[in-house]
């Protein structure tokens, strides 16, 4: 069964700044990965995803995403982060050839300081 | 496209009522999803219906839960005699199968049982 690990409960940043979200996966057989944000007392909402192909991928608000098979990592980054950004982000991966069913990691609270 | 409605956005129960939960899932998706997220965790996966068919269950966490999708439309989620570890957000989720784990989220359903 797959599984997956946020490894940050809280990043802190200052406006403006690049940052990185970690994400690590674990599992035997070919995977497919998702970020997703929620923002206060609302549901989550798919960032970005990667399926197969190029491993960079670039998704909603700036971010983007790079799938390393080698490290079994999946990190989400921006170049430049907003107040608006600030939000709790969600790791998740589903396993090939399943139900697809993906299983989400613990999360990772972004803080963006002014 | 209305996205995924739920209601109540809030419930407030005694423990040891019954509560019922509703979910509209997007009208072309054939999937649907509920899942379960207690503060400072990622969602937690319960049931998911393809059409009307409910095609895992075991995930449920205990026989006081129950879901249902009457027709293939939108779906229910029962507990019965809450307990005060109730006390979560229910999300639901649509898809259009074969999604590989990229959902549309609804706001959820944020229960209290006191």
């Amino acid at each position: 069964a797959q599984s997956v690990t946020q490894l940050d409960s809280q990043v802190p940043v200052f406006e403006e700044a690049p940052v990185e979200l970690r994400c690590n996966y674990s599992s035997s057989v070919s995977v497919y990965l998702f970020w997703y944000v929620q923002y206060p007392n609302q549901g989550l909402q798919l960032l970005l995803k990667y399926l197969s192909g190029s491993t960079l991928v670039k998704g909603i608000n700036g971010f983007e995403a790079e799938f390393n098979k080698s490290q079994t990592s999946f990190h989400l980054r921006k170049p430049s982060v907003h107040i608006s950004d600030t939000a709790e982000y969600f790791c998740a991966v589903s396993e090939s050839g399943g139900s697809y069913i993906p299983t989400f990691g613990r999360g990772t609270s972004l803080i963006v300081h002014p | 496209d209305t996205g995924v409605s739920q209601d109540p956005r809030h419930k407030i129960t005694k423990r040891g009522q019954n509560v019922t939960f509703r979910c509209d899932p997007i009208s072309e998706h054939n999937r649907l999803y509920w899942y379960r997220q207690t503060l400072g965790q990622g969602p937690e996966f319960l049931t998911y219906f393809q059409n009307e068919a409910q095609l895992e269950k075991s995930r449920l966490l205990s026989d006081r839960f129950s879901a249902e999708r009457p027709k293939g439309s939108f779906s229910t989620l029962e507990i019965q005699r809450t307990e005060q570890g109730d006390s979560a957000m229910y999300l639901c989720a649509s898809s259009r199968y074969p999604d590989h784990g990229g959902y549309t989220f609804g706001s959820g359903t944020r229960l209290t049982v006191v």
